[in-house]
């Protein structure tokens, strides 16, 4: 079964300072993977997705993240945060099938706490 | 554009009353749809999908239906709303396997 870890429930950052948040995922075939970003009592946006080709994804809002398959990881990252920044994220990957390609499984989430 | 709208935003309802969330697409045809539910402090999960009119598949197991009357209508329903109902519940659609576009949300509190 496949299934999506976020190891860091929480994390406090500086204005400015770099930022990356880890995804980790199970999954026996090729994933989809997506990082989504919410906002408090909104939904979510897609920050930056990866299919295929190169590893290095790039976002919105200054955003990237990078494609492991040897440590089946897609890490998120930023250089510069911005208090804008603060909210909450979300991996995801999606099945990889013709059929059933549509449906993604979430991880728990990390929640980005930036102060000044 | 393509854009989704989903209904209310927010809500209170008792123990024992139906529930009835709407969420509609514009700009796009034969749309996969989902319900997303978010618990407090707790990832999303899937509760439903859909494929096409009429088509609906259920993630689990739960107090909740859904229907899917028109291409762009997504409907969540409960007859009788527990408690454990209670959550963030997100409508989302995509096509092209371009990941998803999720609505604003309705906040649902059962009391």
């Amino acid at each position: 079964a496949q299934s999506v870890t976020q190891p860091d429930i929480h994390i406090t950052v500086s204005e400015g300072a770099s930022l990356e948040l880890r995804c980790n995922y199970s999954y026996g075939a090729t994933p989809y993977l997506f990082w989504y970003v919410q906002s408090p009592g909104q939904g979510l946006q897609l920050l930056l997705k990866y299919f295929s080709g190169d590893t290095l994804v790039q976002g919105i809002k200054g955003f990237e993240a990078e494609f492991k398959r040897s440590q089946s990881s897609f890490n998120l990252r930023k250089p510069s945060v911005h208090w804008s920044d603060a909210a909450e994220y979300f991996c995801a990957v999606g099945r990889g099938t013709t059929d059933s390609w549509g449906k993604l499984q979430f991880g728990a989430g990390t929640q980005v706490v930036v102060t000044p | 554009s393509q854009t989704i709208h989903q209904w209310p935003a927010t809500l209170v309802q008792p123990v024992g009353s139906p529930l009835s969330l709407e969420c509609t697409v514009e700009g796009t045809s034969n749309p996969n749809l989902y319900w997303y539910r978010q618990a407090a402090g707790r990832g999303l999960q899937l509760l439903f999908y859909s494929v096409g009119i009429g088509q609906i598949s259920s993630e689990v197991p739960q107090n909740l239906s859904a229907s899917r009357p028109q291409d762009r209508q997504f409907i969540l329903s409960s007859k009788k709303l527990l408690l454990s109902d209670s959550g963030f519940y997100l409508c989302a659609w995509n096509s092209e396997g371009d990941g998803y576009t999720f609505g604003s949300g309705t906040r649902l509190t059962v009391v």
